[in-house]
C-alpha cells in the first residue's frame, strides 16, 4: 500500500547550523501532514502541521514546506541545538480518517 | 494540565499471556487512538475510539481489542501474546471525530519473553 517514506535515515549537523529533514509521500489523497519529534524513551511530540491548501508554514525555529507536485514534505530547523537531537517523523492523513500514517523516521544528531 | 498519561510504563509478559494497557487522554479530548511502534520504526495505527465505540481499525488481528470508558479513558488488550508483540504502545488523544492535533503519551514498553 501507499506509505510515507524518508530520504535520509540519519542527519548529522553542527550546533547552530540549519537542518533540513525530508519526507516523500505517495498517497495523493493525503491532505494533512504533521511533523513529530521523538526523543529516546518518550512518545512523539507534535512540532508543526500543514494542510494541503498551503505551501509553507512557520513556527518557532521550524518551517514546514509542502510540494504537492512532487509529493514532498520538508522540515527546516533553524539554528539547530543539541536539544533538537531526536528522531523526526512525518505523518500523513487522508480526508475522512483521523488516523495518521507514519514514515520510518530520520535521526537528527546535533554536535556541540 | 496533565497531558496524555499511560500505564504501566514498562511491562514484561510471557508468550501466550494476556495484557491490558491503559490510557488517560489529555483534558478536553474525547478521542483515543492506539499505535504500536516496533524498534526503529514509525508508529503503526491499531484502532481508534470515539464515543465509547471503535471507529477505525488498522491491520491488526482480533487478538488486539480495546475499550473506551465514559470518562474517555481507554484500554488496549492483547490476548495470546507473541514475541512479535514486543513494542512500544502509544496512546494519542485528540478532540472530536474530525482531524485535529493528536497528543501522544510516553508509551508503554511491552516485552514478551
Amino acid at each position: 500500500g501507499e506509505s510515507v517514506g524518508l530520504h535520509l535515515p540519519t542527519l548529522s549537523v553542527q550546533e547552530g547550523d540549519n537542518s533540513i529533514i525530508n519526507c516523500a509521500y505517495s498517497n495523493s489523497a493525503s491532505d494533512y501532514f504533521i511533523w513529530y519529534k521523538q526523543e529516546s524513551g518518550k512518545g512523539p511530540q507534535f512540532i508543526i502541521d500543514i494542510r494541503s491548501n498551503m505551501d509553507k508554514r512557520q513556527g518557532q525555529r521550524v518551517t514546514v514546506l509542502l510540494n504537492k507536485t512532487v509529493k514532498h514534505l520538508s522540515l527546516q530547523i533553524a539554528a539547530t541545538q543539541p536539544g533538537d537531537s531526536a528522531v523526526y517523523f512525518c505523518a500523513e492523513n487522508v480526508p475522512g480518517y483521523s488516523t495518521l500514517t507514519f514514515g520510518k523516521g530520520t535521526m537528527l544528531l546535533v554536535s556541540p | 494540565d496533565a497531558g496524555v498519561t499511560q500505564s504501566p510504563t514498562h511491562l514484561i509478559k510471557t508468550r501466550g499471556q494476556q495484557v491490558t494497557l491503559r490510557c488517560s487522554p489529555k483534558s478536553g479530548h474525547d478521542t483515543v487512538s492506539w499505535y504500536q511502534q516496533a524498534l526503529g520504526q514509525g508508529p503503526q495505527f491499531i484502532f481508534q475510539y470515539y464515543e465509547e465505540e471503535e471507529r477505525q481499525r488498522g491491520n491488526f488481528p482480533d487478538r488486539f481489542s480495546g475499550h473506551q470508558f465514559p470518562n474517555y479513558s481507554s484500554e488496549l488488550n492483547v490476548n495470546a501474546l507473541l514475541l512479535g508483540d514486543s513494542a512500544l504502545y502509544l496512546c494519542a488523544s485528540s478532540s472530536g471525530w474530525e482531524r485535529s492535533e493528536a497528543f501522544f503519551g510516553q508509551g508503554t514498553r511491552l516485552t514478551v519473553v
